[in-house]
């Protein structure tokens, strides 16, 4: 069975401060893919970041980059200058194979993340 | 032009009550999800299913049960409500189950 663990419950940082979510992760593939989503107040998911296990490039898309890091089965994600619009719920999620094409996502049980102004 | 559209949003009803969520998507993706968020955030999958399969989180009461008219569909039906029941839902949906899933803006139920 695959595991997500988002250790850090909430994060409090003052804004313009820099702040990285932890994701960890547990699966027997070998082939497998990880997000992030973000769930503001208004409630509605917010896909942010798609990765493969082949693919270990950090990526960098504005003030957000990502760590993936296989040989300690982590997917951090840091928000650089952070701002108070950045406050919201944070979920890592891994994909893993179930049967045929089906695969299951599994979610981490989320950061909750507010920048103060 | 919404990608993946739940109705309602907000569903008020009492215990013992059947009811329905609805759920569509128009990008054309083979497969779509339910998930069931808690009051601690936590999510989970309820169903996944394509027009091949449907796989059903062994954890899932068999009171919940979804339907799927035709690919753009998957409702989610749910028989003698209880309070347990009190969520929010999410449909989803992605283009094979590698790729990113696009979620409803979520249908909070609560069991009165």
């Amino acid at each position: 069975a695959q595991k997500v663990t988002q250790a850090q419950t909430e994060i409090s940082v003052v804004e313009k401060e820099d702040v990285t979510l932890d994701c960890v992760y547990e699966t027997r593939d070998t082939t497998y893919y990880l997000f992030w989503y973000k769930q503001p107040p208004s409630g509605e998911l917010v896909f942010l970041i798609r990765r493969n296990s082949f693919d270990e490039q950090n990526e960098i898309s504005g003030r957000y980059s990502w760590n993936f890091q296989k040989s300690t089965s982590s997917f951090n994600f840091t928000i650089t200058a952070s701002q108070v619009v950045d406050s919201a719920v944070y979920f890592c999620a891994l994909s893993e194979h179930l049967s045929g094409s089906a695969r299951q996502l599994t979610f981490g049980s989320g950061t909750q993340l507010t920048v103060l102004p | 032009d919404t990608a993946v559209s739940q109705t309602p949003k907000y569903l008020v009803t009492q215990m013992g009550n059947d009811k329905s969520i609805k759920c569509e998507q128009n990008l054309g993706h083979d497969t779509m999800y339910w998930y069931k968020q808690d009051s601690k955030k936590f999510l989970k999958i309820m169903f996944s299913y394509n027009n091949k399969e449907l796989i059903i989180n062994e954890t899932v009461p068999n009171r919940f049960s979804p339907k799927s008219p035709d690919k753009a569909h998957l409702n989610l039906h749910i028989n003698s409500l209880e309070l347990g029941d009190s969520a929010v839902y999410f449909c989803a949906s992605s283009q094979e189950g590698t790729q990113p899933q696009h979620f409803g803006d979520g249908t909070r139920l609560s069991i009165l």
